[in-house]
């Protein structure tokens, strides 16, 4: 089967860093992905990991441990703007998506 | 310049009505999806078009029908709505395949969304 989970809501501080904890079980990968969606709009492609290790991309990194089925998503210097929904997604040809984790960041 | 679009942007409709909502990318892609986000934000797949043809049906009802007349339109027609099929849809569409020399990356575009309201 497929699961995907991740923590539904986080807070934290403008100017903080925020780590985003996903885990997964598919029966086939070709990758995992992390998506922004902010209120009332559509998914945003963040980042994508296909083998172990650490993908930075400007104040977003993302981390992928396969042999663990864990990844992670690292937000630097938050921004207001950063409040967001976060969505962990893993699968091969089909992507199965986790729930979402809520991101809001306060002064 | 919209990559992928859906109309309608909203859609309020009685009980039991049959009602549709068009995708279309301008992007070249192979593959087209439906995905279903409910009140709850979660975010499922419905279909996948590759090339015309379904490869993925995700336990949907067959009330729900997807037709994809070209590799850039996917729409889905939905028979006898339910108060449970209030959500929004989103469409949305990758490259599909692999690309030469490197590992399956099938990052997604998502089109704005079609909120469904049933009543």
């Amino acid at each position: 089967g497929q699961n995907i989970d991740q923590p539904t809501e986080m807070t934290a501080t403008e100017g903080a860093i925020v780590q985003i904890n996903c885990t997964y079980q598919t029966s086939g990968f070709n990758g995992l992905f992390w998506y922004q969606q902010h209120a009332g709009e559509a998914p945003t492609f963040l980042s994508y990991n296909v083998l172990d290790g650490l993908e930075e991309k400007g104040r977003f990194s993302s981390f992928l441990s396969r042999s663990k089925g864990y990844s992670y998503l690292l937000l630097k210097e938050l921004q207001m703007k950063d409040s967001a929904s976060y969505l962990c997604a893993a699968g091969a040809n089909n992507l199965f998506f986790g729930t979402g984790t809520r991101l809001t960041v306060i002064p | 310049d919209t990559a992928v679009s859906q109309t309608p942007k909203y859609l309020v409709t009685q009980m039991g009505n049959d009602k549709s909502i068009k995708c279309e990318q301008n992007l070249g892609h192979d593959t087209m999806y439906w995905y279903k986000q409910d009140s709850k934000k979660f975010l499922k797949i419905m279909f996948s078009y590759n090339n015309k043809e379904l490869i993925i049906n995700e336990t949907v009802p067959n009330r729900f029908s997807p037709k994809s007349p070209d590799k850039a339109h996917l729409n889905l027609h939905i028979n006898s709505l339910e108060l449970g099929d209030s959500a929004v849809y989103f469409c949305a569409s990758s490259p599909g395949g692999r690309p030469p020399g490197g590992v399956g990356y099938n990052e997604q575009f998502f089109g704005p969304g079609t909120r469904l309201t049933v009543l």
